[in-house]
């Protein structure tokens, strides 16, 4: 069974310019999230899909992200001008609707740099 | 908010136990993480402890839990270089599987 896979797994681009990222999740995840990683610092959480829904988008830095997930299976995540500071490793991650604690499987990342 | 630290960077020499400390602040955390993270891949996950347990033993792995300071750990026995990565601890408190994490502690592993 494929794992969450993200594409592409590099991306240089210039400031004031658009990228896209991608993730598919697991086949039959619902949930699906994507967290980020700057450079020595935490992963933080940026927003969290139910199927094609947006359940919880708080950790979006700002209205040049934008996350959709149309049909509920693959996602992607639009940076619309792309700033110096956006720079670091995109993380999916999914896991099954329904149980107590079911895990979240990550994939490989995304590492964006903004030069 | 949630807050998890942990420290940067740990050196151990093969054959040593590692141990990794996390404190979080969320005194609602119901289950406690640990992801391994190797050079150029995706996020793994560990090991989790509920938040009502002391120690969770797999293998190598041990966890300790003390709620009442907030503080995890993991030790690693008879660490390898193969257990060379990034290891971040993380917690959740909330449904949905919103997951907070730590800055990650990078374990080098010195043969």
């Amino acid at each position: 069974e494929a794992g969450v896979t993200q594409f592409p797994s590099h991306s240089v681009i210039e400031k004031g310019q658009t990228v896209t990222l991608r993730c598919d999740p697991i086949s039959g995840h619902d949930n699906l999230y994507w967290y980020r990683r700057v450079m020595g610092k935490e992963i933080k959480f940026l927003l969290h899909f139910v199927k094609e829904s947006k359940q919880d988008e708080s950790g979006m830095p700002n209205n040049r992200f934008l996350a959709e997930r149309t049909g509920g299976t693959y996602s992607t995540l639009k940076v619309q001008p792309a700033e110096l500071e956006d720079s670091g490793v995109y993380f999916c991650a999914s896991s099954q609707l329904t149980g107590v604690n079911t895990e979240a499987f990550f994939g490989q990342g995304t590492r964006l740099t903004v030069v | 908010g949630e807050d998890v630290e942990q420290s940067l960077f740990l050196s151990v020499r093969e054959g040593d136990s590692s141990v990794i400390n996390c404190t979080y602040t969320d005194s609602s955390s119901t289950y406690l993480y640990w992801y391994k993270q190797e050079p150029g891949a995706g996020l793994q996950l560990l090991t989790y402890i509920f938040s009502n347990m002391d120690m969770k033993q797999d293998q190598r792995l041990t966890v300790l839990l003390n709620k009442k300071d907030k503080h995890l750990s993991l030790r690693i026995a008879d660490t390898q270089t193969g257990d060379s990565a990034i290891y971040f601890c993380a917690e959740r408190s909330g449904g949905y599987q919103k997951v907070t994490f730590g800055t990650g502690t990078k374990l080098q592993v010195i043969p």
